[in-house]
């Protein structure tokens, strides 16, 4: 099983300012990552996959990098509806065995 | 624009057998990656595992043995099973439409459209 770890765990950042959210892969997964947003009581929203292509209607100031087992997801300046949990999922093996990361928190400063 | 709803139990006893039901509007089921992934309260995802529409399945190896994923294209729908249940089994159960991506080879799903998700208590 690929082992995918998140930091930090949560992350305190003001409004306005620039998010930076990490995802380590326990072995390489290619460029097959993507990057999920969940919001209290919903389910959660595909922001990147490819590690990173936005999906369709995510706004530009998304945008995620890396390859292989260091992956970087990027917030440039905040907004309030970006406070939330986001995971990073890996769909890189067969036969498939697709795991998440525990997630980053991403609070108001 | 495609939706996804859940529907069955929400309580189900220990031993018993969870079910769960799809219904995909907005578009067809025919082509695409159809999968169950779950969150237990206050905790992370785990996929369950997907049908592809033509029914071939692929299931996490952990619930393997107790999982199984059934298709119905006339009715748009995808359903779940999961038996003898236990108070681990507890979560918020999602379904999802996956997407393909095939890179050196290897081809993995990514989940693009989330029905709202039901939670599903094992409990006497």
């Amino acid at each position: 099983e690929i082992v995918m770890t998140q930091s930090p765990a949560t992350l305190s950042v003001s409004p306005g300012e620039r998010a930076t959210l990490s995802c380590r892969a326990s072995q390489s997964v290619s460029s097959n990552l993507a990057w999920y947003q969940q919001k209290p009581g919903q389910a959660p929203r595909l922001l990147i996959y490819g590690a990173s292509t936005r999906a369709t209607g995510i706004p530009a100031r998304f945008s995620g990098s890396g390859s292989g087992t260091e992956f970087t997801l990027t917030i440039s300046s905040l907004q309030s509806e970006d406070f939330a949990v986001y995971y990073c999922q890996q769909y890189n093996n067969w036969p498939p065995l697709y795991t998440f990361g525990q997630g980053t928190k991403l609070e108001i400063k | 624009q495609v939706q996804l709803q859940e529907s069955g139990p929400g309580l189900v006893k220990p031993s018993e057998t969870l079910s769960l039901t799809c219904t995909v509007s907005g578009g067809s089921i025919s082509s695409y990656y159809w999968s169950w992934i779950r969150q237990p309260p206050g905790k992370g995802l785990e996929w369950i595992g997907y049908i592809y529409y033509s029914g071939s399945t692929n299931y996490n190896p952990s619930l393997k043995s107790r999982v199984t994923i059934s298709v119905d294209t006339s009715k748009n729908q995808f359903s779940l099973k999961l038996s003898s249940v236990t108070a681990a089994d507890t979560a918020v159960y999602y379904c999802a439409r996956g997407l393909p991506s095939v890179v050196r080879g290897v081809m993995g799903i990514y989940f693009d459209y989330w029905g709202q998700g039901t939670l599903v208590t094992v409990s006497s």
